[in-house]
């Protein structure tokens, strides 16, 4: 595609409820990250992949959370039981290379959890 | 582990004015280094991106400089527009398996008349 697509841009749940984010990155590249975004704060990194390989899985809060790319490309962001305190903006991005050359930022995934 | 820390955390200027942010890092090994601007709302737009070699790189007003040594760049913003008024993300890549991103928590500008 022409950018980094996320969906969907805005997700409301109960909580309690599962929910998936999907990051489809720009064809070929080989590089995906995930972070959030809390309201006012600054960005946390999540977890990120080269192809189908999770590099670093670090930063994800707890065990609620995993993500998956199983094919190299298309991306999911998984969040069981989900919690008030993971109200957030999940952003996603792409790059090429390893770790090199330009970033590529989705527009976020608006996550609200009531 | 790796840390990037950015300073100041907030900052106010009058338009016109000159300024500087910081991000010190202990990311090592290194491999590039990037400043983001990101408007309230929007995605990160990248301003730079600097390798271990390069001493500073400019974009059009804004200049970045980059101290391997010390592992310490700087984001210099000169003549301010109201339009910079947006967060400032410096954001290191390491060396280590992967290329893991190391994302500081920002600078937040805002720019008065």
């Amino acid at each position: 595609g022409a950018g980094v697509s996320q969906s969907p841009r805005y997700k409301v749940t109960k909580r309690g409820q599962d929910v998936a984010l999907r990051c489809d990155p720009i064809s070929g590249h080989v590089s995906l990250y995930w972070y959030r975004q809390a309201l006012g704060q600054g960005p946390e990194f999540l977890t990120y992949f080269n192809y189908e390989a999770q590099q670093d899985k670090s930063g994800l809060p707890n065990d609620r959370f995993s993500a998956e790319r199983p094919e190299g490309s298309i991306s999911t962001l998984t969040i069981q039981r989900t919690e008030q305190r993971d109200s957030a903006m999940y952003r996603c991005a792409s790059s090429e290379g390893q770790g090199a050359g330009e970033l590529f930022f989705g527009e976020g995934s608006r996550l609200t959890v009531l | 582990k790796n840390q990037v820390e950015q300073s100041p955390q907030s900052l106010i200027i009058l338009e016109g004015k000159n300024c500087t942010l910081q991000c010190n890092y202990t990311v090592s090994p290194f491999s590039n280094l990037r400043w983001y601007k990101q408007d309230t709302g929007r995605g990160p737009v990248s301003l730079t991106i600097m390798t271990f070699s390069e001493n500073t790189k400019s974009n059009g007003r804004y200049t970045a400089t980059l101290d391997a040594d010390t592992k310490q760049s700087s984001l210099h913003i000169t003549a301010s527009q109201l339009s910079d008024s947006a967060s400032y993300i410096c954001v290191v890549s390491s060396l280590s398996t992967g290329y893991a991103l190391n994302f500081g928590k920002g600078t937040s500008l805002l720019v008065t008349p």
